[in-house]
Order: structure tokens, then sequence, then C-alpha cells
């Protein structure tokens, strides 16, 4: 198993310019969510998605788009990069949303600069 | 609403020397507690859990009891090493979907 995969490792945007970041998994897990994470802040929840076709906001949604068209891949996209959108980007899976006592598997990272 | 709260780092230890790291988290009804690591330029693992009061949770070391009476989930360890160093972060879930993580604490161990 390759686990959770994201592209790109590294990305530099100009402002205004969109972009899209990948994550898939290939664990058959339900339930996958973006993060970002900044300096002193931990991880913030961007959006989730319960199963294919179901998604919902997390802490910190705006400015960023997904959908879940396949219980494999979990893009998220940048509708109109920002400064403050420099961050680094964790995707995540586990095996279901409901219980809590998931375990989550995460990406190894986009480290996103938006100039 | 739920909240995790550790301590800041960073933590600078000899190797051999004995880790606390302390976490307190805020939630309503019964959470599951979890301690990840990441390691330099890489993505977070799980290190430990504990899903009930009074459970304690351990891998490689490290040991954390889930206190409901102080909200606590301290991680420790007995003797550090340099490949310990690395961000901790605490974390709750709550039953729900949402996982709450803790601001993370960067360990270094000098040899």
């Amino acid at each position: 198993n390759a686990g959770v995969t994201q592209t790109p490792k590294f990305q530099v945007l100009k402002t205004g310019q969109s972009m899209t970041l990948q994550c898939a998994q290939d664990m058959n897990h339900e339930y996958m969510s973006w993060y970002r994470q900044d300096p002193g802040m931990g991880l913030r929840l961007i959006h989730y998605s319960v199963g294919a076709g179901i998604t919902d906001q997390g802490e910190v949604p705006n400015g960023y788009n997904v959908s879940r068209s396949t219980t494999e891949d979990f893009p998220l996209r940048l509708l109109s990069a920002a400064p403050s959108q420099t961050s680094v980007y964790f995707c995540a899976s586990s095996y279901s949303g409901t219980g809590g006592t998931d375990t989550q598997y995460f990406g190894p990272g986009t480290r996103l600069t938006v100039l | 609403g739920n909240s995790v709260t550790q301590m800041e780092g960073p933590v600078t230890l000899s190797e051999e020397a004995f880790l606390t790291i302390n976490c307190t988290y805020t939630a309503t009804g019964y959470p599951s507690l979890f301690w990840y690591v990441q390691y330099p330029g890489e993505g977070l693992q799980l290190l430990l859990k504990a899903t009930k009061a009074d459970d304690k949770g351990s891998n490689k070391g490290f040991e954390a009891t889930y206190r409901k009476e102080t909200t606590s989930f301290h991680l420790e360890k007995g003797s550090v090493q340099v490949s310990d160093s690395a961000v901790y972060f605490c974390a709750l879930r709550d039953g729900g979907f949402k996982t709450i993580f803790g601001a993370g604490t960067r360990l270094f161990v000098k040899a």
C-alpha cells in the first residue's frame, strides 16, 4: 500500500492564480480531510469528506473548494491564491469518520508559497 | 467548543533524559485522545492513543494516560534518544468528524 499520497511536494504561486492540490489513498478509507499547518497554530481543518459525493466545511474553508467523486481521491482547489494561504497542506484519511477512535493517516504534505 | 492545549516549546533535552510534554483538553462527552509525531519533512503519524478514561496508550517507550478528572493526557518517556527529535501533537476526537489538534511541541534531543 502506498497509503496517502500528495502532489506536488512544493509549489510557488502568484497572487490570484488557481491550482489544485492532489490527494489519493489506497486504503479504501471513507473519511478524508484537508488541513493546513501554520507555525504555532497546529493543524486546522479546511474541508472533510465522509464518503464519495459528500463534503463539508471545517474550521477555515474560505478560499478553498473540494469535491469527492471517488473513494480514493480528494483534491483541494485554491480558487484565487492569496499570500495568507502560504502554508503546508496535509491530506489525511481514516476508515470512517464516526466513532471517534479511528487513527488518521497523513500524507507527506505540500508546501505552498504564494507571492 | 472542544480544544487542546499543550506546552509551548521548544523543549531541549540531553540524551537519556526524562521527557514530559503536558497536554490538557476541553471537551463535552468522552473524547478519544491521541499523540501524533511529525519528523522533519514528513507528515504526522500516530504515536499512541487512548479511547476511554484511565486507559494508557504506549508505543516506542512513550506513554500517556487518559485522566478524565484532570482532563489531561501528558506524554512521557523515560529516556529520550536523538532520534526522538520531532514535533509532537496532542489531539482529541469526540466521536464526530473532526479532530482537534494542539499547537505542537518541538523536541530537540542533544547527544
